[in-house]
């Protein structure tokens, strides 16, 4: 079975500055591998995801994602994080196509200005 | 083009009670998922439904049961309701044939149970 381990419960950084919210998923094959934005008291919006191909992948709202097999992650990146940025992410795997999705724990983003 | 809505948006029972959500996929979608969010975790896969069939189901007792209508929208319902039910449970929808692996997400329903 899929698992997922987000190990900074909570980060914070500065507005201007750059951003990596790590991600180990633990799966056997390639898996489908996601991130999604939570702000507070609100679903999830999907920021970027990886199925094959391009180990970097562009997302929404300047996010990117760089898949390593060999460490079994898929860290987010940002490289000037803003205020508006300050919420809850989630790093989730998929084992096949239209499958469940598996859900870390999340990492709170903290913005200071 | 309404996304993926969720009623109602907050609920309170009580211990022993049934609770029944509803979620309205986006427009296009004919696949809806439900997961349940406790405080302070992520979302945990409940089940899915697919031409009205339940497809896939995670750890959940039968406690959890769900229904999809001809519309493809959904109902969960939660029977004999305990105090670690509350959570916020989100329902998310995808297009089972064109993309199935992006799923849309509702803002969720908050559920206490006291």
């Amino acid at each position: 079975a899929q698992s997922v381990t987000q190990p900074d419960i909570h980060i914070t950084v500065s507005e201007g500055a750059s951003l990596e919210l790590r991600c180990n998923y633990s799966y056997g094959a390639t898996p489908y591998l996601f991130w999604y934005v939570q702000s507070p008291g609100q679903g999830l919006q999907l920021l970027l995801k990886y199925f094959s191909g391009d180990t970097l992948v562009q997302g929404i709202k300047g996010f990117e994602a760089e898949f390593k097999r060999s460490q079994s992650s898929f860290n987010l990146r940002k490289p000037s994080v803003h205020w508006s940025d300050a919420a809850e992410y989630f790093c989730a795997v998929g084992a096949v196509s239209g499958n469940k999705l598996v859900f870390g724990a999340g990492t709170i983003l903290r913005v200071k200005s | 083009d309404a996304g993926v809505t969720q009623s109602p948006t907050h609920l309170i029972k009580t211990r022993g009670q049934q609770v029944t959500l509803r979620c309205s996929p986006k427009s296009g979608h004919d696949t809806v998922s439900w997961y349940q969010q406790a405080l302070g975790q992520g979302p945990q896969f409940i089940f899915q439904y697919y031409e009205e069939e339940e497809r896939q189901r995670g750890n959940f007792p039968d406690r959890f049961s769900g229904h999809q209508f001809p519309n493809y929208s959904s109902e969960l319902n939660v029977n004999a309701l305990l105090l670690g039910d509350s959570a916020l449970y989100l329902c998310a929808s995808s297009p089972r044939a064109s993309d199935p692996d992006t799923q849309y997400f509702g803002p969720g329903t908050r559920l206490t149970v006291l």
